[in-house]
């Protein structure tokens, strides 16, 4: 069956680096999210993306967070300057129909030291 | 912004028995919600999914229905198993993607 997966699987990085989180979809879905959660925390949704674009993203989502799906089966998520706040697990999911259900992948936990 | 509320936060019950898990938003303009569980330190699996135009959904002893105009939706497992301690979590969909607090269950052996 196929199945959303998340590399890398942990990430330890110092406060102000850069961490790109890199997920693959599911191979015919057409829309990506990225969601977090902070541990204890209810998971929030980040961003949506679609036809190579953003198409809904949430006040967390600001300048230090991007995304970008650099060829046709990766999807990405890239946090310029780490802040100690940005620890949590970061979860990729992807959909093949707006509106329909996500398929999420089993996320990445960051910790920024 | 949408409110969504899982009650109770935690569920204990003894194998065997059947449970129902609540979920509440506020705004009722969502176009589906959806049901996962998840596993300690593991993604989410996605259970059901009710567009807003259903009432219900069924998978196996699994059943969720959802009232749109009350804010309410609710998972009802039938023979609980030790296997279904996870916790469970509802998440609406509206221009953007609401997840609720969850509800830890434990299903006693």
């Amino acid at each position: 069956e196929p199945e959303v997966t998340q590399t890398p699987s942990h990430q330890v990085t110092q406060m102000g680096q850069e961490v790109i989180l890199r997920c693959v979809p599911i191979s015919n879905h057409l829309y990506f999210y990225w969601y977090r959660q902070i541990l204890g925390q209810k998971v929030e949704f980040l961003v949506s993306f679609y036809n190579n674009e953003i198409s809904e993203k949430s006040e967390i989502f600001d300048d230090q967070f991007s995304v970008e799906r650099p060829d046709g089966s990766n999807f990405t998520l890239k946090i310029r300057s780490t802040k100690l706040e940005d620890s949590a697990m970061y979860f990729c999911a992807s959909g093949g129909l707006l509106y329909n259900e996500q398929f999420f992948g089993p996320g990445t936990r960051l910790t920024v030291l | 912004k949408q409110e969504v509320t899982q009650i109770p936060a935690a569920l204990s019950v003894p194998e065997g028995e059947n449970l129902v898990l609540n979920c509440s938003f506020t705004d009722s303009a969502i176009y589906n919600l959806q049901w996962f569980r998840q596993d300690p330190g593991k993604g989410l699996t996605s259970l059901l999914l009710i567009q807003s135009s259903q009432r219900e959904q069924t998978s196996g002893r699994l059943n969720a229905s959802l009232d749109k105009s009350s804010g309410r939706s609710t998972l009802y497992i039938a023979a609980s198993q030790p296997g279904d301690s996870a916790t469970y979590l509802c998440a609406c969909t509206g221009n953007q993607f609401y997840f609720g607090t969850g509800t830890s269950l434990t299903v006693i052996p």
